[in-house]
């Protein structure tokens, strides 16, 4: 199985910070890999997927790069929504895996 | 616009089957070619249980250990997953997930709120 790692597991921002978020496959993915946004009770949202490619109704501050074995997720100028937990997960191959999620949280 | 809405008990004894179904609502099931199920435990994290096509075929997260068996309905525009013998590391919030075929394997665009299923004597 493909190991997702994102760093750090939490974060501490303030509105209009940037943020970057790591994620790293414990071996190539391609550009195989997405991005979820998840609140507590409610189900994840894609934001990026191909690395990065902004999924239709996403706002254009949140961007993703990256290709192989490292991408980042980065959020221009936080706003009060996004304080919530983000996901990467890769689709190169099966089983299809996650990242263990990164916390970002109001400072 | 499409929705999914898990359903089953909330509640499974250690060694029994955890059922569920996922009702498809607002367009036909068959407008997807895969549909997945996704769960999401503290100790586990986000996992991937699988996927299973219109006509049956289904893929697997070797994880599972072949506890697990996909079905789908086609008439009834729902697709069902059966967990068997489970313990307390099956506890977790089960998805229902329309996946985006993008290459070979997929990433998701459609979820279901999830349905939480503690497994408990």
């Amino acid at each position: 199985d493909i190991q997702m790692t994102q760093s750090p597991s939490t974060l501490s921002a303030s509105v209009g910070d940037r943020v970057i978020i790591t994620c790293r496959a414990s071996q190539s993915v391609a550009s195989w890999l997405a991005w979820y946004q998840k609140k507590p009770g409610r189900a994840p949202q894609v934001l990026i997927y191909r690395a990065s490619n902004l999924q239709g109704g996403v706002p254009s501050r949140f961007s993703g790069s990256g290709s192989g074995t490292e991408f980042t997720l980065t959020i221009n100028s936080l706003q009060p929504d996004d304080f919530a937990i983000y996901y990467c997960q890769q689709y190169k191959s099966s089983p299809l895996t996650f990242g263990g999620g990164t916390k970002v949280e109001i400072k | 616009q499409m929705h999914l809405q898990e359903s089953g008990p909330g509640l499974v004894q250690p060694s029994e089957t955890l059922s569920l179904t996922c009702v498809v609502s607002g367009d036909s099931i068959a407008r997807s070619e895969w549909w997945t199920w996704v769960r999401q435990s503290p100790g586990r994290g986000l996992e991937w249980l699988g996927e299973i096509t219109q006509n049956g075929r289904a893929n697997y997260n070797p994880s599972l250990n072949d506890r697990v068996t996909f079905y789908i309905e086609r008439t009834k525009n729902q697709f069902s997953l059966r967990l068997n013998s489970v313990t307390a590391a099956d506890t977790a919030v089960y998805y229902c997930v329309r996946p985006v075929v993008d290459g070979v394997w997929s990433w998701f665009d459609l979820w279901g709120p999830g349905r939480l299923v503690t497994v408990s004597p």
